[in-house]
């Protein structure tokens, strides 16, 4: 069971622009651990997209941004390309648990 | 160049053991905090548990007293015990390099391919 929430789909045309928002609580994004988010292409392992809540790994587009808020994040794509089709899931640490959490995941469709 | 490659899944049966390796080039293992991470067919990502350069285990409560990870520092491979197997173990395992700036909490910016754990009769 997920500690972070996530919609389980978000859809958009190329060109647009999408959100993903990952909602936590008091013990892990509240509790001002930082947010990470990965991308996970279809049948490969997930790769580091954010990191920091607003840092991007060298070699990930600047289309790319995330941001964070009290108990909540946001990963937001701009350009929507093809090619970014695949789930997105949102992570932290939880001091509850002692351990990391990831979100329930995202699926991002192309129109 | 940081790889990370796991080894030792495959299919056992309820109640059965099993020991999963991660062995990593391009870094040290001790050096960093490491972790596993599964994903059942279909599903999202669950962290499963953490080695911390000093030592220090923690686990997800869904594998605690039947998961055990460990590091073999001369080897500079990362293992992960399983025992008493349950359906719902059945996976991808994915074992990861975590970096964190300062006390708990932290990123994975490395990832392996992942193996395949089918726990059935």
């Amino acid at each position: 069971q997920s500690v972070l929430t996530q919609p389980p789909s978000v859809s958009g045309a190329p060109g647009q622009s999408v959100t993903i928002a990952c909602t936590g609580g008091s013990s892990n994004i509240g509790a001002a651990y930082d947010v990470h988010w990965y991308q996970q292409l279809p049948g490969t392992a997930p790769k580091l997209l954010i990191y920091g809540n607003n840092n991007r790994p060298s070699g990930v587009p600047d289309r790319f941004s995330g941001s964070k808020s009290g108990t909540s994040a946001s990963l937001a794509i701009t350009g929507l390309q093809a090619e970014d089709e695949a789930d997105y899931y949102c992570q932290s640490y939880d001091s509850s648990l002692s351990g990391y959490v990831f979100g329930t995941g995202t699926k991002i469709t192309v129109l | 160049e940081v790889q990370l490659v796991e080894s030792g899944g495959g299919l056992v049966q309820p109640g059965g053991s099993l020991r999963l390796s991660c062995e990593a080039s391009g870094f040290t293992v001790s050096s960093k905090f490491m972790s596993w991470v599964r994903q059942a067919p279909g599903k999202g990502l669950e962290w499963v548990s953490v080695i911390y350069s000093g030592g220090r285990t923690y686990y997800a409560d869904s594998v605690k007293g039947r998961f055990s990870i460990s590091r073999d520092n001369s080897k500079n491979t990362l293992y992960l015990q399983m025992n008493s197997l349950r359906a719902e173990d059945t996976a991808v395992y994915y074992c990861a390099k975590g970096i964190a700036e300062a006390g708990p909490g932290g990123w994975f910016d490395s990832w392996g391919q992942g193996t395949l754990v089918t726990v059935s009769s």
